[in-house]
């Protein structure tokens, strides 16, 4: 089945701590996103590569890094710079032109301990 | 900057009655707009898209949307409610003239559906 991957759906994190959220794609999407949701506030955009080796910043990068390595794969590491990472993280990716929808995984639900 | 308003938190509607949920949008040119649901501890789901054309848009399960230039509104609509559709709505936008493949988001609607 085609679809996008999240891993792991639930993740626990001690303050201090790097991690990395897993997003894996095998509908050969170009452009993939990082999206944080946090009740009341909808989905921010943390950041989106449209390309291999190339990404953009989104609205909050800050305390975020990311990788394009493989087409397939777009992994997220909230850092310990960022102040408050206890958050839903969703991964999405489109074909990569402006008139079509994006797919997104299940999820990852990240928890600072 | 593209930007995206859902003014409304929740919704609460009657089954069998139509339901409404608001969306605004700002862009700088013409605007790309999208329609997702999402179920609780889930991802989104695609409903609905406006590129060009027919201002009157149908999606899954029973939904429109409406695009509106001049009120610069991309409401989602549905003549009958189900229980079922009680879920999380959000509008999305890209707009081709400055920002690229970028999607920005709304807050999103709380949609409740009751007997």
């Amino acid at each position: 089945d085609g679809g996008i991957t999240q891993s792991p759906k639930y993740l626990f994190r001690k303050e201090g701590q790097n991690v990395t959220l897993s997003c894996e794609q095998n509908l050969n999407h170009d452009a993939m996103y990082w999206y944080r949701q946090d009740p009341g506030q909808g989905l921010r955009l943390i950041y989106y590569s449209q390309i291999v080796n190339d990404f953009q910043k989104g609205d909050i990068a800050e305390g975020y890094s990311v990788s394009r390595e493989k087409k397939e794969s777009f992994p997220l590491t909230v850092t310990s710079a960022q102040k408050n990472p206890t958050a839903f993280y969703l991964c999405a990716s489109s074909v990569g032109d402006r008139y079509t929808e994006a797919f997104f995984g299940q999820g990852t639900r990240l928890t600072v301990v | 900057a593209q930007s995206v308003a859902q003014p409304e938190d929740q919704v609460n509607v009657a089954e069998g009655n139509p339901l409404t949920v608001k969306c605004t949008y700002s862009v700088s040119g013409n605007p790309y707009l999208f329609w997702y649901v999402q179920y609780p501890n889930r991802g989104l789901q695609f409903l609905l898209k406006y590129i060009t054309g027919d201002n009157l848009v149908k999606g899954s399960y029973g939904f429109e949307a409406e695009f509106n230039k001049s009120q610069t509104s991309f409401h989602l609509k549905k003549p009958s409610a189900l229980v079922s559709d009680s879920a999380l709505y959000f509008c999305a936008v890209r707009d081709p003239a400055g920002g690229g493949n970028k999607l920005t988001f709304g807050t999103g609607t709380q949609l409740k559906v009751e007997l």
